[in-house]
Order: structure tokens, then sequence, then C-alpha cells
């Protein structure tokens, strides 16, 4: 059974980077092409997708975080990774990691790549503060 | 950006009665949404794939429907542990985005 499990510092200071693993067991990123996403959540708010990075590395950022996001993919490691940079208060969130499942959809007057999100980390507090 | 907006903000609903909450995408997205439920101190899960298709697991209590810019997820007999926030999740547009929430207690 795929088990993602994400983990980092709880705690950084403002203007330096936020830097997060995701471990996947059950399955090894080797196994298949696939998305792998980043989510978070603030406190009291709702969910934003932050982006995904395929397994060939390629990636998808969300325009309103793109300047300051990195995602990566470690193989030999079964993890990936995410950083951004330059932090605020504003960043201090639930991060979720979790398996980008994408199909094409051309049941409509065009095709499109539509995904879910299947399964998720538990998520892990990152506060920003000094 | 697709604006996902849920209604309503919270619902109280006794156990064994149905819920029926509602997305509305900004825009006409299809039938490409998605919804989730997240509980406190756990991973959140998918219900809900293609507006319609349940996951593998989920109870078939649950059920969504809708197309285009109006979607609804139904809970046909609430149980005890379905008392949680669910969210919707839109993938037609870049960047995907989610609804705010609805909060489902216990009346």
């Amino acid at each position: 059974q795929l088990q993602l499990q994400e983990s980092g510092p709880g705690l950084v200071k403002p203007s330096q980077t936020l830097s997060l693993t995701c471990s996947v067991s059950g399955d090894s990123l080797r196994s298949g092409s696939r998305y792998w996403s980043w989510i978070r959540q603030p406190a009291g708010k709702g969910l934003e997708w932050i982006g995904h990075i395929y397994t060939t590395g390629s990636t998808t950022y969300n325009p309103s975080l793109k300047s300051r996001v990195t995602m990566s993919v470690d193989m030999s490691k079964n993890h990936f990774s995410l950083e951004l940079s330059s932090v605020t208060a504003a960043d201090t969130a639930v991060y979720y990691c979790a398996r980008d499942i994408g199909v094409i959809d051309c049941s409509g007057s065009a095709c499109y790549t539509v995904d879910w999100f299947d399964p998720w980390g538990q998520g892990t507090l990152v506060t920003v503060s000094s | 950006e697709i604006v996902m907006t849920q209604s309503p903000a919270t619902l109280s609903v006794s156990p064994g009665e149905r819920a029926s909450l509602s997305c509305r995408a900004s825009q006409s997205i299809d039938s490409h949404l998605a919804w989730y439920q997240l509980k406190p101190g756990q991973a959140p899960r998918l219900l809900i794939h293609g507006a319609s298709t349940r996951a593998t697991g989920v109870p078939d209590r649950f059920s969504g429907s809708g197309s285009g810019t109006d979607f609804t997820l139904t809970i046909s007999s609430l149980q005890s542990e379905d008392f949680a926030v669910f969210y919707c999740q839109q993938s037609h547009n870049w960047p995907r985005t989610f609804g705010q929430g609805t909060k489902v207690e216990i009346k």
C-alpha cells in the first residue's frame, strides 16, 4: 500500500528557505511515470496547490509561488522534495505531499490533462517565525 | 485562475441524516472535479474524482454529481466518522484550485 510521509524543520526563520521531503513507501519512484504534488493549508484557510513534479523531473508550479519554488525527485532515496525560498509568516501552513494521478480526458470538445490527489501524507506544520 | 466556491461554510447535521454540499466553479470545468475529506491529524482522503466516480474503498453513501459549474457531494446517511471538512478541487485549468471547504458538524 502506497504511503507518503512529509519531513523537515517545523520552524523556519523569515527570509530563509523552507525545505521538506516526502518519503514514499510501498512503491518505487522508479516503477512508473507519475506526478507528485505538494499542497499546503494555512491555519484557518483552504488548501493551496503548490505544484507538482513528474518522475522525469519536469515541473509545473502555481504561478503565485513559482518564483520561490523548487521541486526535485531523488529516485535513489525514493523521495521527492520541496524548497520554498524567502519565506514570510504567510508561508506558515501545514504542508502535504500527495501522489498526483493524471489522466487524459478527451470526452468533451478538447482534451485535458485532469488529475486528483491520492493518497496524501499526514502533513507537517511549518511555522515561519524569528 | 478558476475560483471554486463552496457552500455552506458549515453544515449542522444529525447522525443518520442526509447532507448535501455545494461546489461552484467560476467557469465551466466539465466534470474535472474531485472531493476530499479532511480530519484533524489525519491524511486527507480522496472521495470522488471525475465529479461522480467514487474512489476505491469509499462507502456508497458518498455520491457526487454535477458538471459544468455546479457540483454536489451528497452523504446519504451521516455516520459519526463522516463529520469532517470537505473540499472540492478542479483540474480543468492550471493552477489546480480548491474550494474553501464545508465543515460538516454534529447537530
